[in-house]
């Protein structure tokens, strides 16, 4: 199984922030990389697929990056709705294994 | 507006058996591949299984491998997760999604873009 590494586990921002997330995989998955937003009580919501393309009606100051094993969620300009657990996910291979979480707090 | 809505839920003792139900509404569901992924409590995301648009083809993550069924009728626009031998290491919240395609000559990459808002199963005696 490929395995999906996110840094850090967790983070404190300040509102304005530019905040970056890490996912790293055990190997390469070309583009097939995907982020999600999951809010406490609440489902997971499609940010970012196939590495950099942004979901419909997801804010612009979200944005991904990344190829083969190293990528990145970047938030230019932390807003307190952004308060929530990210997950990196890879769609290359079965099984379609999700990262841990990174668990972003307001500072 | 695009809609999944989960069922089936519950408590069920160790060794038992439940089914899962996931209604879609507002897209042409036969055209989707779909996904169904787990929550433990206070744990991560974990994928459990996909079916394809047809439902000729299915995978299953090797913890569920065996024990869990997917299944879909896309003449009643449902997906279902037949549950069995179910060990409380199933409890979780199981949410269901749908799997969109990005395709290009080099790479594919399924997305969920559109989840419903999960369902609870407690493996319990």
């Amino acid at each position: 199984d490929i395995q999906m590494t996110q840094s850090p586990s967790s983070l404190s921002a300040s509102v304005g922030d530019r905040v970056t997330i890490t996912c790293r995989a055990s190997q390469s998955i070309s583009n097939s990389l995907n982020w999600y937003q999951q809010k406490p009580g609440k489902a997971p919501k499609l940010l970012i697929y196939a590495a950099s393309t942004l979901q419909s009606g997801v804010p612009s100051t979200f944005s991904g990056s990344g190829s083969g094993t190293d990528f990145t969620l970047t938030i230019s300009s932390l807003q307190p709705e952004d308060i929530a657990t990210y997950y990196c996910q890879q769609s290359s291979t079965i099984p379609y294994t999700f990262g841990q979480g990174t668990k972003l707090q307001i500072k | 507006e695009v809609q999944l809505l989960e069922s089936g839920g519950g408590l069920v003792q160790p060794g038992g058996s439940l089914r899962l139900s996931c209604a879609a509404s507002a897209f042409t569901f036969s055209n989707f591949a779909m996904t169904w992924v787990r929550q433990a409590p206070g744990k991560g995301l974990e994928w459990v299984s996909t079916i394809s648009s047809s439902g000729v083809s299915t995978d299953y993550a090797d913890s569920v491998k065996g024990r869990f069924t997917i299944s879909r009728d896309n003449s009643k626009n449902t997906l279902y997760l037949q549950m069995n031998s179910l060990r409380a290491e199933d409890t979780a919240v199981y949410y269901c999604a749908r799997s969109a395609l990005f395709l290009r000559t080099t790479y594919h990459c399924y997305y969920m873009d559109v989840w419903g808002n999960g369902t609870t199963v407690t493996v319990s005696s």
